[in-house]
């Protein structure tokens, strides 16, 4: 988990409310991504952006937004467009956008129920 | 496009067996390959990493995989699990110089005394 914070762990919501996923990293790292786990299916890439100011849609974007003001800083709304929202969240990021074969660092995740 | 296919979503096994997680990957591009792990509620912890150079590749907690590029494989062994080996592993790839990754479905590996 490293430098890398999320909170919270547990979130609960009812059903038609948007909500705030909040990431944080102090490891000075360029990128950082969203994925969603849900049981059987792995990682899902959510979201990413690899520099302040601008991101791009992963593989199931609908749904959710995020915003890039900081580079520290990388929060996930889960609007009330998205169908399924209850999963656990991960957040990652990865060191250097102009370095080739590196890794991605992953947080300790929040696990969000929608009631 | 890149894929994985972890072809066991569960594994059973005794305490100080060995164990072999299967993982094969299709790509059309050059490839790094990682294997993760997770345990319940955390996030993930990479285990090791193949960029390039010798097939065999050791990671942390006395894991080791192999590169079989004509096989397209990436398997993780364990010559002998302990109990706290008990967790989720995933197999990713990633394209050279492309720092998206994608997943497996994951292996849950149960380790029984």
């Amino acid at each position: 988990d490293g430098g890398i914070t999320q909170s919270p762990k547990y979130l609960f919501r009812k059903e038609g409310q948007n909500v705030t996923l909040s990431c944080e990293q102090n490891l000075n790292h360029d990128a950082m991504y969203w994925y969603r786990q849900d049981p059987g299916q792995g990682l899902r890439l959510i979201y990413y952006s690899q520099i302040v100011n601008d991101f791009q849609k992963g593989d199931i974007a609908e749904g959710y937004s995020v915003s890039r003001e900081k580079k520290e800083s990388f929060p996930l709304t889960v609007t009330s467009a998205q169908k399924n929202p209850t999963a656990f969240y991960l957040c990652a990021t990865y060191p250097s956008t102009t370095r080739e074969a590196d890794t991605q660092y992953f947080g300790p995740g929040t696990r969000l129920t929608v009631l | 496009a890149q894929s994985v296919t972890q072809l066991d979503s569960q594994v059973p096994v005794f305490e100080e067996a060995p164990v072999e997680l299967r993982c094969n990957y299709s790509s059309s591009v050059s490839v790094y390959l990682f294997w993760y792990v997770q345990y319940p509620n955390q996030g993930l912890q990479l285990l090791l990493k193949y960029l390039s150079g010798s097939t065999l590749v050791k990671g942390i907690n006395g894991f080791e995989a192999e590169f079989n590029k004509s096989q397209t494989s990436f398997h993780l062994r364990k010559p002998s699990v302990h109990i706290s080996d008990t967790a989720e592993y995933f197999c990713a790839v990633t394209a050279g110089g492309y720092n998206k990754l994608i997943f497996g479905a994951g292996t849950r590996l149960a380790v029984h005394p």
